[in-house]
């Protein structure tokens, strides 16, 4: 199993430009997450799902879109990329509820200059 | 908003020595697991505590759950180099996970 995948691993962006970081995981997890990490402030929750067709928003979800058509993919949408956005990014699945562990990608490192 | 307070920040220690790492909440977790994270990866679980007071050992990390279920804290023993890495712990509270802002851990050879 690969686990939970995230492409791409960096991207630099210009400033109001569009963007797309992909999730996709084989694990059959209900909840699916998209967390931002900045340094020395641990990891922030952009936006949640608990099953295909259900999102809802996080701590942090001003600038970002997210849908969820599979319970496989978990997409993460930046309309217009700002400077406050460069981060890492980070996708989790986790099977049945919030007491099972969360499953994390690799990461998407992201620029916006 | 619940929070997570982690201390220290930073912990640069030789190698053979003990540690202990500390999350606090002014909150109550129904559970909260702690993790470690390597550069360029992203966090991998190292335990989940559930019961208040809950004591659980991963070979030489002792995990300790507060009475009240709104602390934490990681024991080291005899630490290598192997141990560096950000240590993080997460609270379950709602339908979500709440992060400490971790503790950065080096362990010189």
């Amino acid at each position: 199993n690969a686990g939970v995948t995230q492409t791409p691993k960096f991207r630099i962006l210009k400033i109001g430009q569009s963007m797309t970081l992909q999730c996709a995981q084989d694990m059959n997890h209900n909840y699916m997450y998209w967390y931002r990490q900045d340094p020395g402030m641990g990891l922030k929750l952009i936006y949640y799902s608990v099953g295909a067709g259900i999102t809802d928003k996080g701590e942090v979800p001003n600038g970002y879109n997210v849908s969820r058509s599979t319970t496989e993919d978990f997409p993460l949408r930046l309309e217009l990329a700002a400077p406050s956005q460069t981060s890492v990014y980070f996708c989790a699945s986790s099977y049945l509820d919030y007491n099972s562990p969360l499953h994390f990608g690799n990461g998407t490192r992201l620029t916006v200059t | 908003t619940q929070l997570l307070e982690q201390s220290p920040q930073f912990l640069s220690i030789q190698e053979g020595e003990n540690l202990t790492v500390y999350c606090n909440s002014s909150s109550v977790f129904s559970s909260l697991q702690w993790y470690r994270q390597e550069p360029g990866e992203g966090p991998v679980l190292l335990v989940t505590v559930v019961t208040g007071g809950e004591v659980k050992k991963l070979k030489r990390l002792t995990f300790q759950f507060g009475d009240a279920r709104k602390d934490s804290s990681l024991h080291i023993t005899a630490a290598q180099p192997g141990d560096t890495g950000l240590y993080l712990c997460a609270g379950a509270g709602g339908q979500n996970f709440v992060f400490g802002p971790g503790t950065r851990l080096s362990v010189l050879p």
